[in-house]
């Protein structure tokens, strides 16, 4: 069975602080790596998508790593904002074309 | 990109109804994909709905409990039938755009007494 595991499942960390969330994974045949960002009782925005290609993508203060070999993708958020403060979710495209989602990681950003 | 918008965005239900759920997408997309979020928990994916053919259902969810229909490319209804408490969650439809990126609605939160 394929699973997501997220390190750690909460977080809370001052204002300013860069950021390590972890997801690793069970099946290394995986088409992309999506991490996502949701607010309490809202929908997922998408923040970063790896493909398998790919090693890393970045957008502003995020950025996501993809070690396909190891199962293993880091977000990083550098410069800690209250605004960063959601649920962090990880999800990956499996070869059946299916989206396998991670436990998530609860961070929470104090002012 | 794609923005996903669904309705209704929340509702309290009671015990042995059926609800409906809408996802409209805009642009035309090949799948739709229909998610469960249970409270506290990460997604679970119900269906995934095809233009023009049946929805493939996972393990553990039936077609009898979740009726989807999928008329059009841009358009797509999940029915969440005969309700119990344990249905209460937030529902999630999604598309994937180009690059396999997927995009989801906000999502349809229920509560069922």
């Amino acid at each position: 069975k394929q699973e997501v595991t997220q390190i750690p499942a909460a977080l809370s960390v001052p204002e300013g602080e860069n950021l390590v969330l972890n997801c690793s994974f069970t099946d290394s045949a995986i088409y992309n790596l999506q991490w996502f960002r949701q607010d309490p009782g809202k929908g997922l925005t998408s923040l970063l998508l790896i493909q398998s290609s790919q090693r890393e993508q970045t957008s502003g203060r995020l950025n996501a790593s993809l070690d396909k070999s190891s199962g293993r993708s880091t977000l990083y958020i550098a410069a800690s904002q209250p605004g960063d403060s959601a649920t962090y979710l990880c999800a990956f495209l499996s070869g059946t074309y299916k989206y396998i989602f991670g436990t998530g990681t609860r961070l929470k950003v104090l002012a | 990109s794609a923005v996903i918008s669904q309705k209704p965005s929340r509702d309290i239900c009671q015990r042995g109804t059926s609800l409906t759920i809408q996802c409209q997408v805009d642009s035309q997309v090949t799948m739709m994909f229909w998610y469960r979020q249970q409270p506290g928990q990460s997604l679970t994916l119900i269906a995934t709905a095809n233009q023009g053919s049946e929805a493939t259902y996972e393990s553990g969810f039936v077609i009898d409990k979740f009726p989807i229909s999928r008329p059009n490319l841009t358009f797509s209804t999940l029915t969440v039938s005969n309700m119990s408490p344990e249905d209460s969650s937030i529902y999630l439809c999604s598309v994937s755009a180009g690059g396999d990126e997927q995009y989801f609605g906000p999502g349809t939160r229920l509560t069922v007494t």
